[in-house]
């Protein structure tokens, strides 16, 4: 199985801030892995595929990068309506996803 | 627009199993891949498994001995059973659409609790 780590599980910033979360797999993973935002009482909603490719009418405020087992997920400037937990996900095998990481506005 | 619905009891006893169907509408069930994954309150997200519509399934190798996933294309729906149920099994329940290893179409979850 294929292990995803997350960090860090949360983090306060302030509106306009630059958020940078982690997210490691436990071997290499090529570019099989994509970013989820969950809002509370909803389900996740993709934001990114293939690790760098932004889903349809995701604002480019977000971004992916990496590839092989470290990967990394961007908001370039944080807003209110980005109050929520991120998730990674590998799909190179049986799909798994990371612990999260809940953003909060400080 | 594709929509999926999760149906089911919402609460189930230990040691019994667990039946969710989810109905797939503004589109066709054919040709893709389905998943069943679940989120207990307040921690992350857990893939159960995943169906094609030929039947074919990927289980959780840790889920893999309670779960069946089926799927009926006559009525755009696929199921999802789950064995032996204990109160870890307490959850939210999504069904989602496989689009190549990421889902885009979910439904809005059902709430399972496992309790006597």
């Amino acid at each position: 199985d294929i292990q995803m780590t997350q960090s860090p599980s949360s983090l306060s910033a302030s509106v306009g801030d630059r958020v940078t979360i982690t997210c490691q797999a436990s071997q290499d993973i090529s570019n099989y892995l994509n970013w989820y935002q969950q809002k509370p009482g909803k389900a996740p909603k993709l934001l990114i595929y293939d690790a760098s490719n932004l889903e349809t009418g995701v604002p480019s405020r977000f971004s992916g990068s990496g590839s092989g087992t470290d990967f990394t997920f961007t908001i370039s400037s944080l807003q209110p309506e980005d109050i929520a937990t991120y998730y990674c996900q590998q799909y190179d095998n049986l799909p798994s996803f990371g612990p999260g990481t809940k953003v909060d506005i400080k | 627009q594709v929509q999926l619905q999760e149906s089911g009891p919402g609460l189930v006893k230990p040691s019994e199993t667990l039946s969710l169907t989810c109905t797939v509408s503004g589109g066709s069930i054919s040709s893709y891949y389905w998943s069943w994954i679940r989120q207990p309150a307040g921690k992350g997200l857990e893939w159960i498994g995943r169906i094609y519509t030929s039947g074919s399934t990927n289980y959780n190798p840790s889920l893999k001995s309670r779960v069946t996933m089926s799927v009926d294309t006559s009525k755009n729906q696929f199921s999802l059973k789950l064995s032996s149920v204990t109160a870890a099994d307490t959850a939210v329940y999504y069904c989602a659409r496989d689009r190549k290893g990421s889902w885009y179409y979910w439904g809005q979850g059902t709430l399972v609790t496992v309790s006597s």
